[in-house]
């Protein structure tokens, strides 16, 4: 059972630099998001998408981009690396929206930016 | 704005019993999820309540009060493996999840 898998677990990037953080889900979930989540604060949703060509914008979107081209692949974009997206991230999936639904975590991505 | 308090951090021996609390302020309220995170690894689903009440499984139970504002989850029994962060989150009226910061829990011998 694969779940949720996101790649890489760990990127060191330099400012300015742009990478993609790669998600698939393997539950034929319809609802996928990703978080970022710093020390003292609670997980922040950066995008969310319900569904197969739908992403929105979360709480903390500036300086990320997402598609969602299959409902397997959520990719986020980091499109200028800056030191404050040094963080820990987190694709999830639920089968809908949170409400009531289980939300499934990505073992996380530790990115740090120089 | 919408806000989600939990203590930072309680210490508790192996073997006792520990209550950790989340208080919330958010626009509407269509459920409250409890998650456990140990260091280093994605947080992993606890428990869901959306009615008032005490649901109980194990060794573990949680609690809701929707007029109060208040949620907690109980420990019983507690062992070292217990040791991880305990992560409240609260789904709103836009049926977005709001996060507490997490109580970190420490169980000691």
């Amino acid at each position: 059972n694969a779940g949720v898998t996101q790649t890489p677990k760990f990127q060191v990037l330099k400012t300015g630099q742009s990478m993609t953080l790669q998600c698939a889900q393997d539950m034929n979930h319809e609802y996928m998001s990703w978080y970022r989540q710093d020390p003292g604060m609670g997980l922040r949703l950066i995008h969310y998408s319900v569904g197969a060509g739908i992403t929105d914008q979360g709480e903390v979107p500036n300086g990320y981009n997402v598609s969602r081209s299959t409902t397997e692949d959520f990719p986020l974009r980091l499109l200028s690396a800056a030191p404050s997206q040094t963080s820990v991230y987190f694709c999830a999936s639920s089968y809908q929206a949170a409400h009531g639904n289980t939300i499934y975590f990505g073992e996380g991505s530790w990115l740090t930016v120089v | 704005g919408q806000n989600i308090d939990q203590p930072t951090e309680m210490t508790a021996t192996e073997g006792a019993i520990v209550q950790i609390n989340c208080t919330y302020q958010t626009s509407g309220f269509n459920g409250l999820f409890w998650y456990q995170q140990h260091a280093g690894e994605a947080p992993t689903f606890l428990s869901y309540n959306v009615l008032d009440g005490l649901e109980e499984k194990g060794r573990f139970s949680s609690f809701l009060s929707r007029s109060k504002g208040y949620s907690y989850r109980l420990l019983k029994e507690l062992q070292l493996k217990d040791s991880a962060s305990y992560l409240c989150a609260v789904v709103d009226s836009n049926y977005q999840l709001i996060w507490g910061a997490g109580t970190k829990l420490i169980i000691k011998p």
